[in-house]
């Protein structure tokens, strides 16, 4: 069964950087883009962009593009994402999760990670 | 970009249907099918409920559908229950540099 298990909680001080992990299983990794998903305490979900395990190429959404840097690591089934200069706001539950469709792209998202807090506090 | 407009919450009472409306524009809900919902319980990742405006992903009940007219798109859950109340969430893709745009979410109350 497809299962995506997410690093643990992190606590940041602001100006830091911070790097979540996802390491997927029962499924084939090189077939399907992987997003990332966030959501601050009482508000809504906010998509920050998409990676291609195959090639590794990136799309980011605007607003963190020159913050976020998404990898993966085919060796070890696992991607990851790095988010710079780290403010109060960057304070939420961060996802990854899977698109949908083999070997393309939907924008709809089917498998879910258990999500990692992330904590930005002086 | 703004978020897609969603009602802050809709309630029903067990049985009935609601309908939970998602406002874009040409350049988003208007101008691609690739509408999708998530349904999310307090504490829990979301869950792909819809796809392509209209489609169920296996395992998802007939009681949840969907529709779209213009720049609007629709959720409607028939024969309420319980464990339906929860927060909903609709996506677009969009033309912009955000590829995905998500609607600020509709808490459902189940009376």
């Amino acid at each position: 069964q497809v299962q995506l298990v997410q690093s643990g909680a992190e606590v940041r001080k602001p100006g830091a950087s911070v790097k979540v992990s996802c390491k997927a299983s029962g499924y084939t990794f090189s077939g399907f883009h992987m997003h990332w998903v966030r959501q601050a305490p009482g508000q809504g979900l906010e998509w920050m962009g998409i990676i291609n395990p195959s090639g590794g190429d990136t799309n980011y959404a605007q607003k963190f593009q020159g913050r976020v840097t998404m990898t993966r690591d085919t060796s070890t089934s696992t991607f990851y994402m790095e988010l710079s200069s780290l403010t109060s706001d960057d304070t939420a539950v961060y996802w990854c999760t899977r698109d949908r469709v083999f070997f393309s792209r939907s924008w709809t998202f089917d498998f879910w990670g258990q999500g990692t807090l992330v904590t930005v506090s002086s | 970009q703004s978020a897609l407009t969603q009602p802050a919450s809709v309630s029903g009472s067990p049985g009935q249907s609601i309908t939970i409306s998602c406002t874009g524009t040409g350049s988003d809900v208007g101008a691609y099918n690739s509408v999708s919902w998530y349904q999310q319980h307090p504490d829990k990742a979301p869950k792909l409920l819809l796809y392509d405006v209209d489609n169920r992903p296996s395992g998802i009940s007939n009681r949840f559908s969907g529709s779209k007219s213009g720049n609007t798109a629709s959720l409607t859950i028939s024969g309420l229950q319980a464990e339906d109340e929860a927060d909903y969430y609709c996506t677009s893709y969009t033309s912009s540099d955000t590829r995905v745009i998500f609607g600020g979410g509709t808490t459902l109350t189940v009376l």
